[in-house]
């Protein structure tokens, strides 16, 4: 079972809201990882958890923050964000964050920033 | 000159026809190369991964790497309509974990 769940499905938020994204997977995997994909772009990394410690940051503003509360738990916490930050968030996780493991994505949650 | 790099497209193939895409890298020391395939508005699925010089076939796709040219493709046999997609190349760079993809090709199988 390679299966990566993420809620919401879809989110519509205002500038001034706070609201989290969640990612859960239960293959034993060890190393959690945020994307941010815009329309007709590819993925970008926004964070890598490993050992549910933050290993990258790819420079992402701090409205966005990550939280690893155990290994099968990965949230994204959203506050005052801006319209362009609309897109397409994706969760993924591998066994080990390393130069070999395939990453395994979830379904994504589609957010809107009003 | 952008880490990886592949022929946005699209690309229009008849149905049963072979379907090749393809993808360049800059970083030398990356070992681990994938192919994902994204339909529009769902995530990216992993399709194959390759790590060594050479072919490597599961069903209809084959996936090739080169290192030496810092080259990775794909081909698709017997194409059909439900293969018309984005194809996504990534790949891992050193040990970091860090996935970085190309911009995608969009191909097209038309019945």
């Amino acid at each position: 079972d390679t299966e990566v769940t993420q809620t919401p499905k879809h989110l519509v938020m205002g500038m001034t809201n706070k609201k989290s994204l969640k990612c859960e997977q239960h293959m034993g995997h060890r190393a959690m990882y945020w994307y941010k994909q815009k329309a007709k772009k590819p993925p970008e990394l926004m964070f890598v958890y490993s050992y549910e410690k933050l290993s990258i940051n790819e420079s992402v503003p701090s409205r966005f923050s990550p939280e690893c509360p155990n290994s099968s738990l990965l949230n994204l916490h959203l506050h005052a964000l801006q319209p362009e930050d609309s897109a397409l968030y994706l969760c993924a996780s591998s066994q080990v964050a390393s130069g070999k493991e395939t990453q395994y994505f979830g379904p994504g949650t589609r957010l809107l920033v009003l | 000159q952008k880490e990886v790099e592949q022929n946005s497209g699209p690309l229009s193939v008849p149905e049963g026809a072979i379907a090749s895409l393809n993808c360049t890298y800059s970083d030398r020391v990356s070992q681990s190369f994938f192919w994902y395939r994204q339909y529009s508005g769902k995530s990216p699925e992993l399709i194959m991964s390759i790590y060594s010089n050479g072919d490597k076939e599961d069903g209809r796709f084959t996936a090739q790497l080169n290192k030496a040219s810092q080259y990775v493709s794909l081909l698709i046999r017997d194409s059909q309509p439900s293969d018309s997609a984005t194809y996504l190349c990534a790949v891992l760079l050193g040990n970091t974990g860090k996935l970085i993809f190309g911009q995608g090709t969009t191909l097209q199988v038309k019945p």
